[in-house]
């Protein structure tokens, strides 16, 4: 059974601080990892991808992974209010396999 | 380029009535998948169609469910009869075949059964 597993939260964070989401999966194989966004009532929008064990930075955003820990997570540098919504780690064991979610972390920016 | 779409947004309908949802994916992208996502939880995959072929429907219920892609290109999703658990929102997504570069969601059908 293919799992990631994610904290659902609320995490709470003030402006401008640093917000670090985490996400675990179970499967060793899996070679591909997403990060999405989802705003209240939206649907998930694709916000960082990651393939490689290490560092990955987009503008404020940093995904990191350690495929031996099975980990992945996400920072989010100078928060900001718009980045209040619910994240969602995904992964792909292979690419002709459907991406498997997590729950989600619901993430509060508060000014 | 035009992005995925779906219909109706939103639809509320009684338990044991039927419904159905359509979706046109992104030109090109060979593989769309149906997804549910409940209040609160993540999506979960329904099925998985490659070009007008099924890869993946182990999740589907498939006594109440059943998804088509004629033609390799839009798809229906329909749901008889419905059940209260039903309600969610119902997500189609598409991509280039592989999927390792991720998908595209469409804006969802949120469906309320009463």
């Amino acid at each position: 059974q293919k799992e990631v597993e994610q904290n659902s939260g609320p995490l709470s964070v003030p402006e401008g601080a640093i917000a670090s989401l985490n996400c675990t999966y179970s499967d060793r194989g899996s070679q591909s990892f997403f990060w999405y966004r989802q705003y209240s009532g939206k649907s998930p929008e694709l916000i960082m991808s990651i393939y490689s064990n290490g560092d990955k930075e987009d503008g404020r955003f940093t995904a990191q992974l350690n495929k031996a820990s099975q980990y992945v997570s996400l920072l989010i540098r100078d928060s900001q209010p718009s980045d209040s919504a619910t994240y969602l780690c995904a992964v792909l064991l292979s690419g002709n396999t459907p991406l498997v979610f997590g729950k989600g972390t619901r993430l509060s920016v508060i000014a | 380029e035009a992005g995925v779409a779906q219909s109706p947004r939103y639809k509320i309908i009684e338990k044991r009535q039927s419904v159905a949802f359509w979706c046109n994916p992104i030109s090109g992208h060979a593989t769309l998948y149906w997804y549910q996502q409940i209040l609160g939880q993540g999506p979960k995959l329904l099925i998985q169609f490659q070009n007008n072929g099924v890869v993946d429907d182990s999740q589907l219920p498939k006594d109440r469910f059943s998804a088509e892609r004629l033609k390799g290109v839009d798809s229906t999703l329909k749901i008889q009869p419905a059940k209260l658990e039903d309600s969610a929102v119902y997500l189609c997504a598409s991509s280039p075949p592989a999927g390792a570069s991720g998908y595209t969601f469409g804006s969802g059908t949120r469906l309320t059964v009463v």
